[in-house]
């Protein structure tokens, strides 16, 4: 089993819609976790970590279930500029650690006119 | 200011043979990451260094795998008797350190090795 497993899509989707991802982390002791946006043949980048509280940044949600170990990412308002493949990223260290990142396999959207 | 470089860019070589892959971080930043991302997969983690020495090199697949941080600023990832399955795209990152989980990792836009 794969440590951080993800939907790999790609979701097709139209300009303006809300469009959720979902990703699950094999590790219980991980304590830090992020949502990376790739686009094609370029590095990934940091969209934003994810809080156990959650946490909203603009049009993008992140969620965080411990008990499931379960991570989701929400796209409200989609644009076309959201096109990419969005990276889950677990920390299996945590704090006191150091950033040794885990990556899913990606899930790919695709926002068209 | 300037971000993560790596070079080259693109790299073709033939099976058998030995690369060498630098990677210049942001400057000051202590720790230093390499990952490989095979088509269609997320970046792998290969090894990681804290200033001069390497932390953890648990990610790298076999001894023909090895890097260097020799003055604690660019590193060089070698390859030695290249593989067919060594192709992939070889990223670099930095974060300013490693202390912090939530230090974040600063991407270069990677070496695209090829083994013919």
């Amino acid at each position: 089993r794969k440590e951080v497993e993800q939907d790999p899509g790609p979701f097709n989707v139209p300009e303006g819609a809300t469009v959720a991802f979902n990703c699950t982390y094999s590790n219980s002791a991980s304590q830090s976790f992020f949502w990376y946006r790739q686009d094609c043949r370029k590095e990934p980048k940091l969209l934003m970590s994810v809080y156990s509280s959650g946490n909203e940044d603009g049009r993008f949600t992140a969620q965080l279930n411990r008990a499931s170990q379960y991570i989701s990412l929400l796209i409200r308002d989609s644009k076309l500029s959201d096109s990419a493949t969005y990276l889950c990223v677990v920390n299996p260290l945590g704090s006191g650690g150091y950033n040794k990142l885990i990556f899913g396999a990606g899930t790919r959207l695709a926002v068209h006119p | 200011g300037a971000g993560v470089s790596q070079t080259p860019s693109n790299k073709v070589t033939e099976k058998g043979k030995y690369v060498e892959l630098r990677c210049d971080p942001i400057s000051g930043h202590t720790a230093l990451y390499w990952y490989r991302q095979s088509l269609g997969q997320g970046p792998e983690f290969l090894i990681y260094f804290q200033g001069t020495g390497a932390a953890d090199d648990s990610g790298l697949p076999n001894d023909r795998f090895f890097a260097v941080r020799p003055e604690g600023s660019v590193s060089t990832l070698k390859i030695q008797r290249t593989e067919r399955g060594d192709s992939a795209v070889y990223l670099c990152a930095s974060s300013l350190t490693a202390e912090s989980s939530y230090n974040e990792q600063f991407f270069g836009p990677g070496t695209r090795l090829t083994v013919l």
